[in-house]
C-alpha cells in the first residue's frame, strides 16, 4: 500500500504569510494526488487535482506542485478563512489514502 | 447541482451493525463510484473502499474487509455502507463521496454532508 507522509503536521503563520504544506509518497504515484481543505465541523472540499490542477472557484493564493513522489500544496499569502486542516491524497490505486493532515492556524 | 445526502446519525451497541444511505442527486447515479471515507474525533481521513453504481462491484480497504458491504439501489439513486460486529473505534463521521471522473480512481468531489455513528453501550 502507498503511505502518504505529510508534514508538518501544524503550523501558525501570520496572515500575508507564505505557507508550504509538503507530502511524500512512498511510491512513485505520477500525479495522481489531490489536496483537501477541511474546516473545523465541514466537510473535506477539494482545492487541487493532479498534482497541480487549481479545482474551480478556488482562489489563486493555492498553488500545487510535485510530481513522482514529493508534491507541495502552496498559500501564497495566507488569510484569514484559510484557517483549516489540509490533507493530501492519492488516487494512483487502492487504497486511496490520505496524508495525516497539516491543520494551518493564524498567528 | 450534484448532490450527496447522507441518512442521520445513529447510536448503536457495540457488536451490532449500522447501515447508512448515500442519496445522489444532480448526475447520472450509475456514471461515477462512490467512496466511503469515515473520520474519528479529531483524527484524519481514513478510506474505507469504492462501489460501482453500475455493476454493484467493490473494493474494500483490507482493515474493513469482512465486516463491510457497500450495495446499491439504482432505483432510487442510493449507495448504502453497512458496518457491522461495530465497537467503540468504529465512532466516527462517516463520508460518501464521489470520484470525480469515471473510474474508481479520480479525485473525490461532492462529498455527502457527513453521518455521525456513536457505538456506546
Amino acid at each position: 500500500d502507498i503511505q502518504m507522509t505529510q508534514s508538518p503536521s501544524s503550523l501558525s503563520a501570520s496572515v500575508g504569510d507564505r505557507v508550504t504544506i509538503t507530502c511524500r509518497a512512498s511510491q512513485y504515484i505520477n500525479n495522481y494526488l489531490a489536496w483537501y481543505q477541511q474546516k473545523a465541523g465541514r466537510v473535506p472540499k477539494v482545492l487541487i487535482f493532479g498534482a497541480s490542477t487549481l479545482q474551480s472557484g478556488v482562489p489563486s493564493r493555492f498553488s500545487g506542485s510535485g510530481s513522482g513522489t514529493d508534491f507541495t500544496l502552496t498559500i501564497s499569502s495566507l488569510q484569514p478563512e484559510d484557517v483549516a486542516t489540509y490533507y493530501c491524497q492519492t488516487y494512483k490505486n487502492a487504497p486511496l489514502t490520505f496524508g495525516g493532515g497539516t491543520k494551518v492556524e493564524i498567528k | 447541482q450534484v448532490q450527496l445526502v447522507q441518512s442521520g446519525a445513529e447510536v448503536k451497541k457495540p457488536g451490532a451493525s449500522v447501515k447508512i444511505s448515500c442519496r445522489a442527486s444532480g448526475y447520472t447515479f450509475t456514471g461515477y463510484h462512490i467512496h466511503w471515507v469515515r473520520q474519528a474525533r479529531g483524527q484524519g481521513l481514513e478510506w474505507m473502499g469504492w462501489l460501482a453504481p453500475n455493476s454493484g462491484g467493490t473494493n474494500y480497504a483490507q482493515k474493513f474487509r469482512g465486516r463491510v458491504a457497500m450495495t446499491r439501489d439504482k432505483s432510487f439513486a442510493t449507495a448504502y455502507l453497512e458496518l457491522g460486529s461495530l465497537t467503540s473505534d468504529d465512532t466516527a463521521i462517516y463520508f460518501c463521496a464521489r470520484a470525480k471522473g469515471s473510474g474508481a480512481y479520480n479525485w473525490f468531489d461532492p462529498w455527502g454532508q457527513g453521518t455521525l455513528v456513536t457505538v456506546s453501550s
